[in-house]
């Protein structure tokens, strides 16, 4: 099975400030990884997919970037509304899987 | 627009067994795979099962396999998961998702609480 680590686990960050987090994969999986933002208690919600396409409808200061075994996740600029916990997932191989998560939340 | 909506989750004992049901709508239903994602309570996301279009083709998590059974009635816009011989480690909400490489659209989820 595919191993995929975050880091960091969790951050702490102010409003306005860049946030960048970091997902590797435990072998090469070519573009292969999405990026869910999941809130308490809801369903998690896709905002990046094929490592660097932005779902429609989510905000532009979401991206993502990487290919083969390392990726990276950016807010470019933190919003209240962004606090959340950030999942990576593989869907190169069976089983699909999924990253630890990150929590964020505001300094 | 697009709804999915568990339904089936509730208590059951250990070496028991429910079915989950997924109930589709706003879409053709039998042009996408669909798959069953859970969640631990507190913790990560786990994919369980995937099922293509037609039916025919089923993936599972080791975790599960010989012990869920995802099946689907595309003439009834539904998805199903047979969990059979369920452990305290199946304790989870179960989600249904469609799509097979990326989810953009999720149930609410159902609990499944395992336990005496």
């Amino acid at each position: 099975d595919i191993q995929m680590t975050q880091s960091p686990s969790s951050l702490s960050a102010s409003i306005g400030d860049r946030v960048t987090i970091t997902c590797q994969a435990s072998q090469d999986i070519n573009n292969s990884l999405n990026w869910y933002q999941q809130k308490p208690g809801k369903a998690p919600k896709l905002l990046i997919y094929d490592a660097s396409n932005l779902e429609t409808g989510v905000p532009s200061r979401f991206s993502g970037s990487g290919s083969g075994t390392d990726f990276t996740f950016t807010i470019s600029s933190l919003q209240p509304e962004d606090i959340a916990t950030y999942f990576c997932q593989q869907y190169d191989n069976f089983p699909r899987t999924f990253g630890p998560g990150t929590k964020v939340d505001i300094k | 627009q697009v709804q999915l909506v568990e339904s089936g989750g509730g208590l059951v004992k250990p070496g028991g067994s429910l079915r989950l049901s997924c109930a589709a709508s706003g879409f053709t239903f039998s042009d996408y795979d669909m798959t069953w994602i859970r969640q631990a309570p507190g913790k990560g996301l786990e994919w369980v099962s995937n099922i293509k279009s037609s039916g025919a083709y089923t993936k599972y998590a080791d975790s599960v396999k010989g012990r869920f059974t995802i099946s689907r009635d595309n003439a009834k816009n539904s998805l199903y998961l047979q969990m059979n011989s369920l452990r305290a480690e199946d304790t989870a909400v179960y989600y249904c998702a469609r799509g097979y490489r990326y989810h953009r659209w999720w149930g609410q989820g159902t609990l499944v609480t395992v336990s005496p």
